[in-house]
């Protein structure tokens, strides 16, 4: 299976800070990558599909790299509706894995 | 706007069965890959199973093969988990997602809002 690292586990920031969250998979999925936002008590919402694309309706201040085995997901300013967990799922080969995910609180 | 609703979680015994469903409006149903992901308490995403357009391809996680059975009624836009041999770590919310047409390709865009099914004696 592949095994897919989040870095970091958790951070904390400010509203405009720039944050940067790494996602590594075991071996090469292309970019066979999405990225997704979680709030509690809500189902996930995807932010980022194909590595890089940004999924419609989500703000332009959200950036999705990488391609083979390290992904990153940036957000240029922080805005007070960003404070939320966030999961990588690499779809390249079954079983799908996600990461542990990463929560960005104050 | 699509829209996906799932029914059927609740407390069962150790052992015992339930059954998921999902009902999806909004997209030509038959002509997509659907999946399950699911949450323990607390915890993270780990993803359950998928089904292709015309069910013919049906992987499942190691952790539930042979105890869960996917399937799905495309004349009723509906999707279904099927769920034997429950164990106290199935405890989760089970979401329902739809893919970008197949899930190898597309990935996983739009979830419903889950249902919790709760293992315990």
């Amino acid at each position: 299976d592949i095994q897919m690292t989040q870095s970091p586990s958790s951070l904390s920031a400010s509203v405009g800070d720039r944050v940067t969250i790494t996602c590594r998979a075991s071996q090469d999925i292309r970019n066979d990558l999405g990225w997704y936002q979680q709030k509690p008590g809500k189902a996930p919402k995807r932010l980022i599909y194909g590595a890089s694309s940004l999924q419609s309706g989500v703000p332009s201040r959200l950036s999705g790299s990488g391609s083979g085995t390290e992904f990153t997901l940036t957000i240029s300013s922080l805005q007070p509706e960003d404070f939320a967990t966030y999961y990588c799922l690499q779809h390249n080969t079954y079983p799908f894995t996600f990461g542990p995910g990463t929560k960005v609180d104050i | 706007e699509v829209q996906l609703l799932e029914s059927g979680g609740g407390l069962v015994q150790p052992g015992g069965s339930l059954r998921l469903s999902c009902a999806a409006a909004g997209f030509t149903f038959s002509s997509y890959s659907m999946t399950w992901v699911r949450q323990a308490p607390g915890k993270g995403l780990e993803w359950v199973s998928a089904i292709s357009d015309n069910g013919g391809n049906t992987p499942y996680a190691d952790s539930v093969k042979g105890r869960f059975a996917i399937s799905r009624d495309n004349s009723k836009n509906t999707l279904f988990l099927q769920m034997n041999s429950l164990r106290a770590e199935d405890t989760a919310v089970y979401y329902c997602a739809r893919c970008s047409v197949t899930c190898s390709k597309g990935g996983v865009d739009y979830w419903g809002q889950g249902t919790l099914v709760t293992v315990s004696s």
